[in-house]
Parts: structure tokens; sequence; C-alpha cells
């Protein structure tokens, strides 16, 4: 399975567009890069994920770099609720395993006013 | 609006004593996994049931099973619970992967059972 690379922890200014970064050297060509979050004492939540096109949705953009080995999460105007872990996954393909996920440690995010 | 449910949302045990949680969805999701997540890490997967298809993962231990009666309802039974086996207990259900669809295979998570062994 690919292995990412996260920070452990960053802190962001509320209002302002919070990037976190993921590291994934080891990807292969049919894998997807996902992003799910968690909310102290929620269960994760789904929140975008791409294969090598940039991608956009109401609650974040996701950036892949053109060799895959790496991304960015980008949450356009962080507020006081976007604090919580976020988790960057590689997917496997539903050929392998059936695509299940498989969670790193993550970042945590801390969004402050 | 559709969901995944758990209950308890709290459930204390005795050591050794059997405990049941139960998840329940409305979304009507061919598969539905359960994942063990201890105190300040990750969201480990235990198994999962597509359709009545039964997956355990290889380094689940034999203490935890699980029964999937219908579409809706799926039960993590902990057979002899141990102080290790404290955690936060998280069910989520993603349609069939092999549809094809873009979002297949976004998973949706309940709020989690949080289990305490005494």
């Amino acid at each position: 399975d690919a292995k990412t690379t996260q920070p452990t922890s960053m802190d962001c200014a509320e209002g302002r567009a919070a990037n976190l970064p993921c590291n994934h050297s080891t990807i292969s060509g049919n894998e997807y890069v996902y992003w799910y979050r968690q909310i102290h004492s929620q269960g994760p939540q789904y929140i975008i994920h791409g294969l090598k096109n940039n991608e956009t949705n109401e609650m974040a953009s996701l950036i892949i770099t053109e060799d895959r080995k790496s991304s960015t999460l980008i949450l356009p105007h962080a507020t006081l609720r976007d604090t919580a872990v976020y988790y960057c996954i590689v997917r496997p393909s539903i050929y392998n395993q059936g695509g299940k996920l498989i969670f790193g440690q993550g970042t945590e995010l801390s969004v402050k006013p | 609006d559709a969901m995944v449910i758990q209950n308890p949302r709290y459930q204390v045990t005795q050591f050794g004593k059997p405990v049941t949680l139960s998840c329940s969805q409305t979304l009507n999701h061919n598969v539905m996994y359960w994942y063990q997540q201890k105190s300040s890490q990750a969201p480990k997967l235990l198994f999962h049931y597509y359709d009545k298809d039964f997956n355990n993962e290889a380094d689940t231990p034999d203490n935890f099973q699980s029964r999937r009666p219908n579409t809706s309802f799926c039960f993590l039974d902990i057979r002899s619970p141990g102080l290790g086996d404290a955690a936060m207990y998280l069910c989520a259900t993603s349609r069939d992967p092999w549809t094809g669809v873009r979002s297949y295979n976004e998973q949706f998570f309940g709020p989690g059972t949080r289990l305490t062994v005494l």
C-alpha cells in the first residue's frame, strides 16, 4: 500500500486559506488520493478525492502535482469549525483489497480566531 | 436525512463480559464497515460486509465478531472484552464499489460508540 506523510499539526488563522500538504511518493498509477477529516468526537467525514487532475467541491480544493507524488488540500476560508484531524489517504484500486481506506496519522489543524 | 446511526453512543462493560454494538443505516448501501479507533490513533479497519459476504482483516482478533442480519443493520460483538479493547468503534457504509460511479467509494461514517472496559 502507498504510504502518506503529513505534518503532525498545523495552525491557521480564521478566514485565511489552510493549505495541508501530503506526500505520497510511492503512489501507483491507479490509486486515488482521498481526504477525510475527523472533528473531535465525531466520525470521519469525506472531503474530496482525485486521481491526477485538480479537483474542487463546496468544501475544498485538491491540488495534485504532475508526478502525483504529493498533493495539497486547500480550505479557502478556514473557520473555527474546520478545526479537525485531516487524513490524506492513498486508496488502493478496487481490484486491490477492494479499495479499502487505510488511515495514517493525519494532520491536526487548529483554526485560531 | 439519510444517515448512519450507532447505538449506544457510550457503552460501559466489564472485563470479560460480552458486549454488542449496533449500527443501522438508511442509505441502502451494500457495504458496511467496522473500524476501531483507540485514543489519539487513526481508525483501523476490523472487517466489512459486502452485502452478506463477510471480509475479515488479517490482524483482527478472534474476539471480534460481526453479524449483518439485513441491509440496514450490522452488529459488532466483542466476546470477551479486555482493557485493551477500550476504544471508539466506528461504523461506515458505502455504495457498491463496482458500480463505477465517481463517488462510488465515499464512505459515510456514523458518530461512533465509545466503549469503556472496567
